[in-house]
C-alpha cells in the first residue's frame, strides 16, 4: 500500500543548530513534495516546494533535498529558533491529483 | 486580505445531531476541500471541488455532505453526527486542481461529538 512517513517522535534541538527532518515515502512516483509548518491550532502552512528533477531547493534558513532513488525528503532548518518550534508536515501529490500527507514532525528548539 | 475563512471554531455535538461547518475564501480559487486531523495520522481528504457546481469524494466521504454553489463557498454538512467524527476540520483551497499548487489552509474547527 501507499505510505508517506514522518518521525512520530518530537525533535528536539538546540538554538543555533541545524534541524533535519524526515519524509519517507513507498510505492509512489510523485512528481513533488511539498513541506508545511503547522503551529498549535492553526492550519499548516506552505513553506517550500521541491520537483521530482530538482535534488535541493533553498528558501532562506530552509532547505529541502528530494532523493527519488531513497524515495526519501529531508527538510533542513539552519540555524534554528526558538521560533521555528511547530509541527512540520510532507505532503506529496498521488496519482488522483490529490495531496497525501504525512502525520507530521514536532520540532523544539531549546534556547 | 482574509483568505481562507472557516466558522466556527470549536463545536460541540450530541450523537446524532446535525451542522454545517461553513468555509469561504476570497481568493477566486478554483480548487476548494475539506480535510481532518486527527492525532498521530496526517491530513485525510474528506471532500473537494474543482470549481463551482462540482464535487467529488475524497479518502473519507462517509457521513459527510458537500455542495459548492459559488467560487467562494464550500461548507461541509454533518448529517447525523457520530464520535468517531470528533476531529480538527481544516478547509483548504488553492488556484487551481492536479498541479503544483500550494494549499491554504483555514484556522480549523474543534470538534468534540459526545
Amino acid at each position: 500500500s501507499q505510505k508517506i512517513e514522518q518521525n512520530s517522535e518530537a525533535l528536539n534541538i538546540q538554538e543555533g543548530k541545524t534541524a533535519t527532518l524526515t519524509c519517507n515515502y513507498t510505492n509512489y512516483s510523485p512528481a513533488y513534495l511539498q513541506w508545511y509548518r503547522q503551529d498549535p491550532g492553526r492550519g499548516p502552512v506552505f513553506l517550500l516546494l521541491i520537483r521530482e528533477n530538482e535534488k535541493e531547493k533553498r528558501k532562506e534558513r530552509l532547505k529541502v533535498t528530494f532523493d527519488t532513488t531513497l524515495k526519501q525528503s529531508l527538510f533542513h532548518i539552519t540555524a534554528s529558533q526558538p521560533a521555528d518550534s511547530a509541527t512540520y508536515l510532507c505532503a506529496l501529490m498521488d496519482s488522483n491529483y490529490q495531496l497525501i500527507w504525512g502525520a507530521g514532525t514536532k520540532l523544539i528548539i531549546k534556547p | 486580505n482574509a483568505g481562507v475563512t472557516q466558522t466556527p471554531k470549536f463545536q460541540v455535538l450530541k450523537t446524532g445531531q446535525s451542522m454545517t461547518l461553513q468555509c469561504a475564501q476570497d481568493m477566486n480559487h478554483e480548487y476548494m476541500s475539506w480535510y481532518r486531523q486527527d492525532p498521530g495520522m496526517g491530513l485525510r481528504l474528506i471532500h473537494y471541488s474543482v470549481g463551482a457546481g462540482i464535487t467529488d469524494q475524497g479518502e473519507v466521504p462517509n457521513g459527510y455532505n458537500v455542495s459548492r454553489s459559488t467560487t467562494e463557498d464550500f461548507p461541509l454538512r454533518l448529517l447525523s453526527a457520530a464520535p468517531s467524527q470528533t476531529s480538527v476540520y481544516f478547509c483548504a483551497s488553492s488556484r487551481v486542481w492536479g498541479t503544483n499548487e500550494k494549499l491554504f489552509f483555514g484556522s480549523g474547527t474543534q470538534l468534540s461529538v459526545l
